[in-house]
C-alpha cells in the first residue's frame, strides 16, 4: 500500500497569511500516459463530507477559489492557500489514486491564528 | 443538481449486519465509478472499496480491512449503490460516505453513521 504522510499535523495562520501542508507519497504516483501525478487534496469542514479541490496535483476543481494551489512531483507535494480567509479553517487530506487501495494522509487542520 | 443521499445507518450489536445506501440523482450510478469512504470519530479518512462501471463489467475492489466482510452492490433500477456489512465491530463505528469517481472524489454524500456497540 501507498503510505501518504501529511506536515505539519495543524497549523495557526494569520488572516490573509500563506498556509502550506505538505504532503509525502511513500513511492511515485506518477500516471504514465499523461505524465502526471495521481495526486488530489480535500478540505473537510465540522459536520461535513470532504470537498475536492485539487486533482493532478495542480489541477484546480471547478469553483475551487484561486488562493488555492497544489504543486509538486515525484513523492513530494503541496497545497497553499496564498491568502488564509476565515472560511477555509477546516481538515485538510492529500489522496493518492495511482494504485488500490486508495490512502489518504491523516490530515492537517488549519485554524486562524 | 449532482446530488448522493446515504441512508440506513444506526446502532448494531458486535457480530451483526447492516446494510446501508447511497442513492443518486443527477447521475447515472452505472455509468460511474463509486467509492465507499468511513471516517471513525474523530480520525481520517478510510478508503473502504469501489465500484466500478458498465465498461469494465462492475469490478468491485476492496480495501483489506473489510474485505470478505463487506460487499458492494448496486441497483441501477433505483439509481442506488450498496454497502453490505457483516461481521461489525466496533472498530466499525464511523461515517459511511459514498462518492463518485471521476478524477478525485468529486461528489459526496453527507454520510450515514454506523454504530456498532453493545
Amino acid at each position: 500500500d501507498i503510505v501518504m504522510t501529511q506536515s505539519p499535523d495543524s497549523l495557526a495562520v494569520s488572516l490573509g497569511e500563506r498556509a502550506t501542508i505538505n504532503c509525502k507519497s511513500s513511492q511515485s504516483v506518477l500516471y504514465s500516459s499523461n505524465s502526471k501525478s495521481s495526486l488530489a487534496w480535500y478540505q473537510q469542514k465540522p459536520g461535513q463530507p470532504p470537498k475536492l479541490l485539487i486533482y493532478w496535483t495542480s489541477t484546480r476543481q471547478s469553483g475551487v477559489p484561486d488562493r488555492f494551489s497544489g504543486s509538486g512531483s515525484g513523492t513530494d507535494f503541496t497545497l497553499t492557500i496564498s491568502s488564509l480567509q476565515a472560511e477555509d479553517v477546516a481538515v485538510y487530506y492529500c489522496q493518492q489514486y495511482y494504485s488500490l487501495p486508495i490512502t489518504f494522509g491523516g490530515g492537517t487542520k488549519v485554524e486562524i491564528k | 443538481e449532482v446530488q448522493l443521499v446515504e441512508s440506513g445507518g444506526g446502532l448494531v450489536q458486535p457480530g451483526g449486519s447492516l446494510r446501508i445506501s447511497c442513492a443518486a440523482s443527477g447521475i447515472t450510478v452505472s455509468d460511474h465509478y463509486m467509492d465507499w469512504v468511513r471516517q471513525a470519530p474523530g480520525k481520517g479518512l478510510e478508503w473502504l472499496g469501489r465500484t466500478e462501471n458498465k465498461v469494465t463489467s462492475y469490478t468491485t475492489e476492496y480495501a483489506a480491512s473489510v474485505k470478505g466482510r463487506f460487499t458492494i452492490s448496486r441497483d441501477d433500477s433505483q439509481n442506488s449503490l450498496y454497502l453490505q456489512m457483516n461481521s461489525l465491530k466496533s472498530e466499525d463505528t464511523a461515517v459511511y460516505y459514498c462518492a463518485r469517481r471521476s478524477v478525485g472524489m468529486d461528489v459526496w454524500g453527507k454520510g450515514t453513521t454506523v454504530t456498532v456497540s453493545s
